[in-house]
């Protein structure tokens, strides 16, 4: 049973669009939600991540939206740019182990 | 060193043999994960182990996987019996206690039974 249900599992953005991935969970257990991103033949790295007291946090370029009452957060990438280009991987925690989405592949053409 | 390291980075062997991974974790952090990942899959929880507690052994997919950790630092693999399906990049992460904080990933071990 996949705990972390991830959309769309591949994206293609124009550079300077928003790319736009989202999640969905069951478990109201668990609460923190990082974002990984992975590059080619490279282990996943924190991008950012957001606890469930908070609707929002802001990075940089990288928006997390939480909505907890419909239990589902999204990551927003604001004027993607080539170098976004990328594997992106969902996650959710109890604190004891992640559970990971599917990913999404991200192309972000020039 | 300063982050997770994986060995060996790339692994062939024959089916029907046993293989070894290894992790050495980040200095100090209490837990340490193995996840699998198959070619344009999610990552796959196969175990996990926080501390001297007993390891969360839940997302092994048979008992052909094992794997231990030596004096809460070092973790050790083990795949005995390889099959093809076992072909993926196997990774190792760690964090500084369980507590929800960012785990660590290693570059992976892409194991390859022929």
């Amino acid at each position: 049973q996949q705990q972390v249900k991830q959309s769309p599992q591949s994206l293609i953005v124009q550079k300077g669009g928003i790319s736009i991935i989202n999640c969905a969970y069951e478990n109201t257990a668990f609460d923190y939600f990082p974002w990984y991103q992975q590059f080619p033949g490279k282990g996943p790295a924190l991008l950012i991540a957001i606890r469930p007291d908070v609707s929002e946090k802001k990075e940089g370029r990288f928006t997390i939206s939480f909505n907890k009452s419909a239990k589902q957060f999204s990551l927003h990438i604001m004027d993607s740019q080539p170098g976004d280009s990328a594997t992106y991987f969902c996650a959710a925690s109890t604190g004891n182990q992640f559970y990971f989405g599917t990913g999404t592949s991200l192309t972000v053409i020039p | 060193g300063a982050g997770v390291s994986q060995s060996p980075s790339n692994k062939v062997t024959e089916k029907g043999k046993d293989v070894e991974l290894r992790c050495d974790p980040i200095s100090g952090h209490t837990a340490l994960y193995w996840y699998r990942q198959s070619l344009g899959q999610g990552l796959e929880f196969l175990i996990y182990f926080q501390g001297n507690s007993a390891p969360d052994k839940s997302g092994l997919p048979s008992d052909r996987f094992s794997a231990e950790r030596t004096g809460g630092s070092v973790s050790t693999l083990t795949i005995q019996r390889t099959q093809q399906e076992d072909s993926a990049v196997y990774l190792c992460a760690s964090s500084l206690n369980a507590v929800n904080t960012e785990a660590f990933f290693g570059q992976g071990t892409r194991l390859t039974v022929v």
